[in-house]
């Protein structure tokens, strides 16, 4: 089974603080992406990435930044956390070719910024 | 900006019946649409992976259906049980030349004992 498991399961932060948020999974998965799920809203991309090193902005990229170092490593880094980024953030991950492959994700953080 | 739409939006379902709801997109550019079962405290979970018109796919007693011309799926749960609260999302591929998916924004299923 594909195991996709992010660091932290709840975190607080405070204002201002620069956040790593860690992902990592062990199928060798080309594909990484981090998501944010807020009440009455769909899960929204922030971005994604490809391959080592490569990144992409997902729909909703402000405040944040990726890094990709190595193919199982995916990490989220909120540079000056706010108020407004208290949210659930889900990391996924998925084979090439996702017309016939789904996302796999992990169990998510539940971060709150105070 | 694509929009992927559920409804209803939360459900309440008697153990024991048989229910289904609905997840709406855009039909031009469509892909390919994705279920996913997500229960609280777990990962959501892969139910259906659907690419072609009329397709129809089970998994115990979950099944779906794609309508890619008039663009819908429905997702239909046989007999009800408690295991299968959960919120169910919908999320479709559209032919973009990248692997965005675009999510629902879910449906929350209660089964009342």
């Amino acid at each position: 089974d594909v195991k996709v498991t992010q660091s932290s399961r709840y975190l607080v932060k405070r204002t201002g603080e620069k956040v790593f948020l860690e992902c990592v999974q062990d199928m060798d998965h080309e594909n990484m992406f981090w998501y944010r799920q807020d009440p009455g809203l769909g899960l929204r991309l922030i971005y994604f990435s490809y391959d080592v090193k490569m990144k992409e902005k997902g729909d909703i990229p402000e405040g944040y930044s990726v890094s990709r170092e190595k193919k199982e490593r995916f990490s989220l880094i909120l540079e000056s956390a706010s108020t407004n980024q208290t949210s659930m953030y889900l990391c996924a991950s998925t084979q090439e070719g996702q017309h016939n492959q789904p996302q796999h994700f992990g169990d998510g953080t539940r971060l709150s910024i105070l | 900006i694509l929009n992927v739409e559920q409804s209803p939006q939360s459900l309440h379902v008697q153990e024991g019946d048989s229910t289904n709801f609905t997840c709406s997109f855009p039909s031009s550019n469509f892909y390919a649409l994705h279920w996913y079962r997500w229960e609280t405290a777990k990962s959501p979970e892969a139910l259906f992976v659907m690419t072609l018109n009329g397709d129809e796919k089970k998994k115990g007693r979950i099944s779906a259906t794609l309508n890619t011309k008039e663009g819908y799926s429905y997702l239909y749960i046989k007999g009800s049980q408690p295991e299968d609260s959960a919120t169910y999302l919908c999320a479709c591929l559209f032919n973009f030349g990248n692997e965005k998916l675009t999510f629902g924004t879910g449906t929350r299923l209660t089964i009342i004992p």
